[in-house]
């Protein structure tokens, strides 16, 4: 494998399921991201880790909680969702949060339908 | 707030140039990128601003005037294949990108 992976791919829940999403990188970067991507909206970053620490939380509801084992893994844990999370959600590394041109690079993202 | 804007759609023809813009207001500017994202996958980056003028990387070229808060993509030569919505995002001064909406890019025959 190489670049940044998702799965699944796609994921269809109810409202109290629990499920989880996870992303692998294989690029050796520090950083990993979460964002959701909502039809005509810009991308909503949710989840930034840095070497492993969590460095931003932009007001994220308690239903996602994030979880970064290694540099190389980050989940999503996804709990008591509603219908407006439906959404894609990407996953993206970089090489270092913070210098110069630090050009991300995003997985396929997991079409979610919260129903 | 922090804000960028970008068209919601423009249409072409295959061949021709098209220019897509992009304008900020961010609190402090450390670069601006453009990302292509096709229907369906993920988005890819195409190129980066830092300095005041123009970029080139073969058919397509980013502009950046950082006075005014303005970007622009150029693209030339249409092809089908650059069918895709482009997205425009401004590091901050915290090294936070913030993304435009993007721009859906139609190319027609």
């Amino acid at each position: 494998e190489t670049g940044v992976t998702q799965t699944p791919r796609h994921l269809v829940m109810g409202m109290t399921n629990k499920k989880s999403l996870k992303c692998e990188q294989h690029l050796g970067h520090n950083a990993m991201y979460w964002y959701k991507q909502s039809a005509k909206k810009p991308l909503e970053l949710m989840f930034v880790y840095s070497l492993e620490e969590r460095v931003e939380n932009n007001s994220v509801p308690s239903r996602f909680s994030p979880e970064c084992p290694n540099s190389s893994h980050l989940f999503l844990h996804l709990h008591t969702l509603q219908p407006e999370d439906s959404a894609l959600y990407l996953c993206a590394s970089s090489q270092e949060r913070g210098r110069g041109p630090d050009e991300q690079f995003f997985g396929p993202g997991t079409r979610l339908t919260v129903l | 707030g922090q804000n960028i804007d970008q068209p919601t759609e423009m249409t072409a023809t295959e061949g021709a140039i098209v220019q897509i813009n992009c304008t900020y207001q961010t609190s402090g500017f450390n670069g601006l990128f453009w990302y292509q994202q096709h229907a369906g996958e993920a988005p890819t980056f195409l190129s980066y601003n830092v300095l005041d003028g123009l970029e080139e990387k073969g058919r397509f070229s980013s502009f950046l005037s950082r006075s005014k808060g303005y970007s622009y993509l150029l693209l030339k030569e249409l092809q089908m294949k650059d069918s895709a919505s482009y997205l425009c995002a401004v590091t901050d001064s915290n090294y936070q990108l913030i993304w435009g909406a993007g721009t859906k890019l139609i190319i027609k025959p």
